[in-house]
């Protein structure tokens, strides 16, 4: 069984640029949530994604948004990128949108 | 919306001691409550859960307990071994939320 992979493994984009992550989601997982986690802190909830529709926000901006696709894989963009957007961002897939959530090694995002 | 307070947050144990950690959450509509173990450089996994229709639970080393009525969760360790030396994050949900809501993390360092 394959776990929950993401890429890349780290960036380094520059302030107003914008950036893709992607997540493939575990075998037979078919919800993808994502997650900012700031140096020191817990994770904090972006949104998540069920059956390729957006099922819940957490408190961030539009700039943030999301796909799902078919085989449940995801990506979360970010335009317009600030300097506090630097972090870790996770992405954890379930099989139902109230299931375990099991978490990715995570993308580390520098903006400078 | 939910708010995880957890302590400590650092914590510094001699290496077959137990170690215990608490989160204390402010939603009386929360019932799932895991905890995650996040190693360096690694995302964050799954090494234990409990619902509230069960006061505790256990595997091998590592217990859960929680308080409903008090609205508070621990982790227990017992026996540390140096490789249970990580960053460790509470959490807490509902099954009507799409997110988890985390604690800000407890630094465990079992010393040899």
């Amino acid at each position: 069984e394959t776990g929950v992979t993401q890429s890349p493994t780290h960036l380094i984009k520059t302030r107003g640029q914008q950036v893709t992550l992607r997540c493939s989601s575990q075998s037979g997982h078919n919800t993808v949530s994502w997650y900012q986690q700031a140096l020191g802190q817990g994770p904090q909830f972006i949104f998540q994604y069920y059956r390729e529709e957006e099922n819940g926000r957490g408190n961030f901006p539009p700039r943030f948004s999301g796909l799902q696709f078919p085989n449940y894989s995801s990506e979360l963009n970010v335009n317009a990128l600030e300097l506090d957007d630097s972090a870790l961002y996770l992405c954890a897939s379930s099989w139902d949108v109230g299931g375990e959530q099991f978490f990715g090694p995570g993308t580390r995002l520098t903006v400078l | 919306g939910e708010n995880v307070e957890q302590h400590p947050s650092t914590l510094s144990v001699q290496e077959g001691d137990s170690a215990v950690i608490k989160c204390t959450y402010s939603d009386s509509a929360s019932n799932y409550f895991p905890w995650y173990k996040q190693e360096l450089g690694k995302g964050p996994q799954l090494i234990i859960d409990i619902r509230s229709n069960v006061g505790e639970k256990k595997d091998q080393r590592i217990a859960v307990t929680l308080n409903k009525t008090a609205k508070h969760f621990s982790l227990h360790i017992t026996e540390t071994q140096p490789e249970d030396s990580a960053v460790y994050f509470c959490a807490a949900k509902d099954t009507g939320r799409r997110a988890l809501t985390f604690g800000s993390g407890t630094r465990l360092q079992v010393q040899p």
